[in-house]
């Protein structure tokens, strides 16, 4: 069964840093996609990036970043010049193939950040 | 471009009463929909998705069943609350392009739900 695990409940950094979240999902599957989302307070849920796996160049997205590392089922966040619009539950998720074709998200049960002034 | 919204944003419901959430999705012809609940501090936990018109699949049994009445509209209905359905509901849109496996789901602004 594919799982997703985010191993920090919480973390916290000055306004301005860098910080990374981690993730990892266990799969058999070769082909599939990862995604970070961002709930901030107003619980809208934001796609932040997306990976595909097959890719091997890291996705970027402004401030955001990814380093996979696919062999080691890893899917981690990096934040650059951290802002405190960035405080939000962050939530890794793996998408997965279901038996009528279509796909369903699996979600680890998020990392809250909190961005300090 | 394409929006999602949900109504209402938040319900007060006694135990025991009928419920009814509503999703709608603009500018996009035949998306995929998804009901999602989220219990506080945690996760989300898939509920319903369909593919079409009248086609709901259900990933948990459950006190709540969905439909599709129309192309982009999506009702998460219940007969009797019961006090467990409260949470955060969220629905959800997502477009499969040809060529594969690209099918990123976006959010609406969910629904506050407690049942009292």
């Amino acid at each position: 069964a594919q799982t997703v695990t985010q191993s920090q409940p919480e973390m916290s950094v000055q306004e301005a840093e860098t910080v990374t979240l981690s993730c990892t999902y266990d799969t058999s599957e070769s082909n599939y996609y990862l995604f970070w989302y961002k709930q901030p307070p107003s619980r809208q849920m934001i796609l932040v990036i997306r990976q595909e796996a097959y890719k091997q160049q890291n996705a970027t997205e402004n401030r955001f970043s990814v380093n996979f590392q696919k062999a080691a089922k890893s899917f981690s966040l990096k934040i650059s010049d951290s802002q405190l619009g960035d405080t939000a539950m962050y939530f890794c998720a793996f998408m997965k193939l279901l038996m009528d074709s279509n796909y369903q998200l699996i979600w680890g049960a998020g990392t809250k950040l909190i961005i300090k002034p | 471009s394409q929006t999602i919204h949900q109504w209402p944003a938040t319900l007060v419901q006694p135990v025991g009463s009928p419920l009814s959430l509503e999703c709608t999705v603009e500018g996009t012809s035949n998306p995929n929909l998804y009901w999602y609940r989220q219990a506080a501090g945690r996760g989300l936990q898939l509920l319903f998705y369909s593919v079409g018109i009248g086609q709901i699949s259900s990933e948990v049994p459950q006190n709540l069943s969905a439909s599709r009445p129309q192309d982009r509209q999506f009702i998460l209905s219940s007969k009797k609350l019961l006090l467990s359905d409260s949470g955060f509901y969220l629905c959800a849109w997502s477009v499969r392009l040809a060529g594969g496996l690209q099918e990123t789901q976006y959010f609406g602004p969910g629904t506050r739900l407690l049942v009292l």
